[in-house]
């Protein structure tokens, strides 16, 4: 079945820790996005990506990173300079970039 | 940067009503999505509109792009159980600009 993968679910990251998370897509699809969901918010954008070798910061790209080798991975790297990373991060992707956007499960990063 | 409002904020209904949630904007919208996120998972995209005016069915869900292309409204007929999470409303503006923005959800609480 094509879709998006997330990977894992639960995570837990030490104080001063780098964490990656895992996002697949196999819908052939050419963007891709990160996104974080906080209690009671809507999605803010990390970062996101048009095509392979290129992404370009969203709106609260500080203390992330990314890179995009590959049409079909995006992993997120939550660094230790983000001092609040407790979130639920979403991954998505589309055709193209005015295109809907389809989500993976996410990943629900907490800090030990 | 651009923000949708969207309301109301949560809802309790009694199985089998009907339901009605909208998003407002002070800025023009050229696609608008309509989304539902259950608890731990990612959202779904249910409907998206694409043109001033128009009127799309998903079942029993029904969605409309207003005219001013600020707003748009999401109704959901006969409501039942599993209609319970939470809704989003997101825009795309068009040329220019590949973000989503997203409102903040209606949670959605159905009562057997």
């Amino acid at each position: 079945d094509g879709g998006i993968t997330q990977s894992p679910k639960y995570l837990f990251r030490k104080e001063g820790q780098n964490v990656t998370l895992s996002c697949e897509q196999n819908l052939n699809h050419d963007a891709m996005y990160w996104y974080r969901q906080d209690p009671g918010q809507g999605l803010r954008l990390i970062y996101y990506s048009q095509i392979v070798n290129d992404f370009q910061k969203g709106d609260i790209a500080e203390g992330y990173s990314v890179s995009r080798e590959k049409k079909e991975s995006f992993p997120l790297t939550v660094t230790s300079a983000q001092k609040n990373p407790t979130a639920f991060y979403l991954c998505a992707s589309s055709t193209g970039p005015y295109q809907p956007q389809h989500f993976g499960d996410g990943t629900r990063l907490s800090i030990l | 940067g651009q923000q949708l409002n969207q309301s109301p904020q949560s809802m309790f209904i009694q199985e089998g009503e009907d339901v009605s949630m909208n998003c407002t904007s002070s800025s023009i919208f050229n696609t608008w999505l309509w989304y539902k996120q259950d608890p731990g998972e990612g959202p779904v995209l249910l409907i998206a509109l694409y043109k001033a005016g128009e009127l799309t069915s998903n079942g029993r869900l029904t969605a409309q792009f207003g005219i001013t292309r600020k707003d748009s409204f999401l109704n959901i007929s006969a409501s039942i159980p599993s209609d319970v999470g939470i809704y989003f409303c997101a825009g795309l503006p068009g040329a220019g600009s590949y973000q989503l923005t997203f409102g903040k959800g209606t949670k959605l609480s159905v009562i057997p």
